[in-house]
Protein backbone atom coordinates (compact mmCIF):
# COMPACT_ATOMS: atom_id res chain seq x y z
CA UNK A 1 0.00 0.00 0.00
CA UNK A 2 1.48 3.20 -0.83
CA UNK A 3 1.51 6.65 0.79
CA UNK A 4 -1.94 8.84 0.73
CA UNK A 5 -0.01 12.18 -1.49
CA UNK A 6 0.07 15.24 -0.10
CA UNK A 7 1.27 18.87 -1.33
CA UNK A 8 5.05 18.78 0.65
CA UNK A 9 4.24 22.82 2.13
CA UNK A 10 1.25 25.34 1.97
CA UNK A 11 1.65 28.57 3.05
CA UNK A 12 -0.59 31.27 4.36
CA UNK A 13 -0.45 34.94 6.33
CA UNK A 14 -2.81 34.62 9.53
CA UNK A 15 -6.25 35.00 9.16
CA UNK A 16 -6.41 33.77 5.32
CA UNK A 17 -7.40 29.60 5.26
CA UNK A 18 -5.22 26.86 3.80
CA UNK A 19 -6.13 23.90 2.08
CA UNK A 20 -3.92 20.59 2.74
CA UNK A 21 -5.39 18.00 -0.16
CA UNK A 22 -4.70 14.03 0.53
CA UNK A 23 -4.80 11.86 -2.48
CA UNK A 24 -5.49 8.07 -2.11
CA UNK A 25 -7.28 5.10 -3.63
CA UNK A 26 -10.57 3.34 -3.67
CA UNK A 27 -8.95 1.14 -1.39
CA UNK A 28 -8.40 3.83 1.84
CA UNK A 29 -9.60 7.13 1.13
CA UNK A 30 -12.21 6.63 -1.19
CA UNK A 31 -13.29 3.05 0.22
CA UNK A 32 -13.93 3.85 3.90
CA UNK A 33 -15.31 7.41 5.73
CA UNK A 34 -12.09 7.08 8.23
CA UNK A 35 -9.78 10.13 7.26
CA UNK A 36 -8.03 11.29 10.08
CA UNK A 37 -5.40 14.43 10.29
CA UNK A 38 -2.59 14.78 12.68
CA UNK A 39 -0.90 17.70 13.39
CA UNK A 40 3.30 17.45 14.40
CA UNK A 41 5.36 20.27 15.55
CA UNK A 42 8.93 19.51 15.66
CA UNK A 43 10.33 17.16 18.17
CA UNK A 44 6.71 16.29 19.25
CA UNK A 45 4.09 13.67 19.29
CA UNK A 46 1.24 13.65 16.49
CA UNK A 47 -1.78 15.04 17.66
CA UNK A 48 -5.22 14.36 16.36
CA UNK A 49 -7.12 16.79 15.05
CA UNK A 50 -9.79 15.41 12.99
CA UNK A 51 -11.09 11.96 13.03
CA UNK A 52 -13.72 9.87 10.59
CA UNK A 53 -13.28 12.42 7.59
CA UNK A 54 -14.90 15.65 9.39
CA UNK A 55 -15.39 15.12 13.43
CA UNK A 56 -13.45 17.03 16.00
CA UNK A 57 -11.99 16.02 18.96
CA UNK A 58 -13.43 17.79 22.00
CA UNK A 59 -10.35 20.70 22.87
CA UNK A 60 -9.46 21.22 18.87
CA UNK A 61 -10.63 24.82 17.54
CA UNK A 62 -13.38 24.65 15.15
CA UNK A 63 -11.24 26.68 12.53
CA UNK A 64 -9.76 22.95 11.51
CA UNK A 65 -12.54 21.21 8.87
CA UNK A 66 -12.23 18.49 7.21
CA UNK A 67 -14.24 17.04 4.07
CA UNK A 68 -13.99 14.30 1.48
CA UNK A 69 -14.67 13.89 -2.22
CA UNK A 70 -13.56 10.26 -3.76
CA UNK A 71 -10.49 9.75 -3.23
CA UNK A 72 -9.16 13.31 -2.02
CA UNK A 73 -9.34 14.16 1.61
CA UNK A 74 -8.95 17.76 2.42
CA UNK A 75 -8.28 19.57 5.86
CA UNK A 76 -8.74 23.61 5.72
CA UNK A 77 -7.91 25.66 8.39
CA UNK A 78 -9.55 29.26 8.37
CA UNK A 79 -7.96 32.24 10.30
CA UNK A 80 -4.83 31.09 10.20
CA UNK A 81 -2.70 31.53 13.53
CA UNK A 82 0.94 31.12 14.24
CA UNK A 83 0.45 28.03 16.47
CA UNK A 84 -0.50 26.57 12.96
CA UNK A 85 2.84 26.40 12.00
CA UNK A 86 3.69 22.79 11.99
CA UNK A 87 3.87 19.52 9.93
CA UNK A 88 0.10 17.61 9.22
CA UNK A 89 -0.46 14.09 8.46
CA UNK A 90 -3.36 12.66 6.71
CA UNK A 91 -4.02 9.19 7.79
CA UNK A 92 -6.88 6.30 6.19
CA UNK A 93 -8.20 3.27 7.48
CA UNK A 94 -7.42 0.92 4.14
CA UNK A 95 -8.76 -2.55 5.95
CA UNK A 96 -5.94 -4.55 4.56
CA UNK A 97 -4.39 -6.98 7.19
CA UNK A 98 -1.04 -5.79 5.98
CA UNK A 99 -1.74 -2.34 5.77
CA UNK A 100 -4.96 -1.27 8.33
CA UNK A 101 -3.75 2.16 8.12
CA UNK A 102 -1.97 3.67 5.73
CA UNK A 103 -0.71 7.25 6.11
CA UNK A 104 0.05 10.36 4.13
CA UNK A 105 3.47 12.19 2.95
CA UNK A 106 2.95 14.78 5.20
CA UNK A 107 2.59 18.86 4.29
CA UNK A 108 4.62 21.59 6.13
CA UNK A 109 2.47 24.58 6.55
CA UNK A 110 4.29 28.05 6.91
CA UNK A 111 2.58 31.20 8.50
CA UNK A 112 3.71 34.06 6.55
CA UNK B 1 -4.75 12.62 33.19
CA UNK B 2 -4.88 10.47 30.23
CA UNK B 3 -1.17 9.15 29.28
CA UNK B 4 0.79 6.85 27.30
CA UNK B 5 4.49 6.54 28.24
CA UNK B 6 6.73 4.84 25.74
CA UNK B 7 10.58 3.20 27.00
CA UNK B 8 12.84 0.72 25.70
CA UNK B 9 14.59 2.56 23.17
CA UNK B 10 18.22 2.05 22.32
CA UNK B 11 21.48 1.65 20.22
CA UNK B 12 21.32 -1.99 19.08
CA UNK B 13 23.73 -3.25 15.80
CA UNK B 14 22.04 -4.65 12.60
CA UNK B 15 20.20 -8.55 13.36
CA UNK B 16 19.77 -7.45 17.05
CA UNK B 17 16.99 -7.43 19.07
CA UNK B 18 14.96 -4.82 21.30
CA UNK B 19 11.54 -4.98 23.41
CA UNK B 20 9.73 -1.38 23.44
CA UNK B 21 6.93 -0.84 25.79
CA UNK B 22 3.87 1.59 26.43
CA UNK B 23 2.64 2.11 29.81
CA UNK B 24 -0.91 3.19 29.72
CA UNK B 25 -2.53 5.73 32.04
CA UNK B 26 -5.51 7.52 33.11
CA UNK B 27 -8.16 5.53 30.88
CA UNK B 28 -9.51 1.54 30.94
CA UNK B 29 -6.63 0.10 29.11
CA UNK B 30 -8.34 -2.63 27.75
CA UNK B 31 -10.87 -1.53 26.24
CA UNK B 32 -9.07 0.03 23.35
CA UNK B 33 -7.42 -1.25 20.56
CA UNK B 34 -3.81 0.03 20.15
CA UNK B 35 -0.82 0.74 17.63
CA UNK B 36 2.76 1.03 17.13
CA UNK B 37 3.70 4.00 14.51
CA UNK B 38 7.06 4.95 13.42
CA UNK B 39 8.85 7.77 12.11
CA UNK B 40 12.16 7.25 10.61
CA UNK B 41 14.79 10.51 10.69
CA UNK B 42 13.06 13.50 8.66
CA UNK B 43 10.63 11.46 7.35
CA UNK B 44 7.06 10.81 7.48
CA UNK B 45 4.48 8.46 10.10
CA UNK B 46 4.48 4.84 9.33
CA UNK B 47 2.06 2.14 11.00
CA UNK B 48 3.84 -0.71 12.25
CA UNK B 49 1.57 -3.04 14.20
CA UNK B 50 -2.08 -3.22 15.28
CA UNK B 51 -3.41 -4.87 18.30
CA UNK B 52 -6.73 -5.08 19.06
CA UNK B 53 -8.32 -4.71 22.90
CA UNK B 54 -8.19 -8.43 23.80
CA UNK B 55 -5.76 -9.23 21.62
CA UNK B 56 -7.64 -11.35 19.51
CA UNK B 57 -6.25 -9.37 16.44
CA UNK B 58 -2.85 -8.68 15.71
CA UNK B 59 -2.11 -6.88 12.13
CA UNK B 60 1.50 -5.75 11.07
CA UNK B 61 3.08 -3.75 8.22
CA UNK B 62 4.85 -6.03 5.15
CA UNK B 63 8.20 -4.22 6.32
CA UNK B 64 8.36 -5.70 9.73
CA UNK B 65 6.03 -8.45 9.50
CA UNK B 66 8.03 -11.92 10.78
CA UNK B 67 10.10 -9.62 13.00
CA UNK B 68 8.10 -7.39 14.86
CA UNK B 69 5.59 -8.74 17.41
CA UNK B 70 3.23 -6.59 19.21
CA UNK B 71 1.13 -7.75 22.53
CA UNK B 72 -0.30 -6.64 25.54
CA UNK B 73 -0.88 -7.10 29.02
CA UNK B 74 -4.01 -5.96 30.01
CA UNK B 75 -3.47 -6.36 33.90
CA UNK B 76 -0.28 -4.25 33.48
CA UNK B 77 -1.64 -1.76 31.33
CA UNK B 78 1.02 -2.23 28.87
CA UNK B 79 1.82 -2.78 25.31
CA UNK B 80 4.55 -4.35 23.67
CA UNK B 81 6.95 -4.40 20.79
CA UNK B 82 9.39 -6.99 20.57
CA UNK B 83 11.65 -6.17 17.67
CA UNK B 84 13.92 -8.76 16.24
CA UNK B 85 16.46 -8.87 13.20
CA UNK B 86 16.72 -5.34 13.00
CA UNK B 87 17.35 -3.40 9.94
CA UNK B 88 19.30 0.39 9.82
CA UNK B 89 15.37 0.92 8.06
CA UNK B 90 14.34 0.25 11.50
CA UNK B 91 15.85 3.31 12.93
CA UNK B 92 12.99 5.58 14.17
CA UNK B 93 11.13 7.12 16.52
CA UNK B 94 8.23 4.57 17.26
CA UNK B 95 5.43 5.91 19.11
CA UNK B 96 2.96 3.91 20.92
CA UNK B 97 -0.88 5.28 19.98
CA UNK B 98 -4.42 4.65 21.34
CA UNK B 99 -7.47 3.87 18.51
CA UNK B 100 -10.73 3.88 19.86
CA UNK B 101 -11.97 3.27 16.41
CA UNK B 102 -10.09 3.88 13.30
CA UNK B 103 -8.37 6.64 14.50
CA UNK B 104 -5.77 7.51 16.88
CA UNK B 105 -6.31 9.57 19.68
CA UNK B 106 -3.89 9.72 22.14
CA UNK B 107 0.06 8.89 21.20
CA UNK B 108 2.89 8.85 23.58
CA UNK B 109 5.91 11.04 23.22
CA UNK B 110 7.89 8.08 21.57
CA UNK B 111 11.10 6.14 22.13
CA UNK B 112 13.85 6.24 19.66
CA UNK B 113 15.38 2.95 18.43
CA UNK B 114 18.36 3.49 16.43
CA UNK B 115 19.91 0.73 14.42
CA UNK B 116 24.00 1.07 13.77
CA UNK B 117 27.15 -0.99 13.78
Amino acid sequence: QSALTQPRSVSGSPGQSVTISCTGTSSDVGGYNYVSWYQQHPGKAPKLMIYDVSKRPSGVPDRFSGSKSGNTASLTISGLQAEDEADYYCCSYAGSYTSVYVFGTGTKVTVL
Amino acid sequence: EVQLVESGGGLVQPGGSLRLSCAASGFTFSSYSMNWVRQAPGKGLEWVSYISSSSSTIYYADSVKGRFTISRDNAKNSLYLQMNSLRAEDTAVYYCARDPARSMDVWGKGTTVTVSS
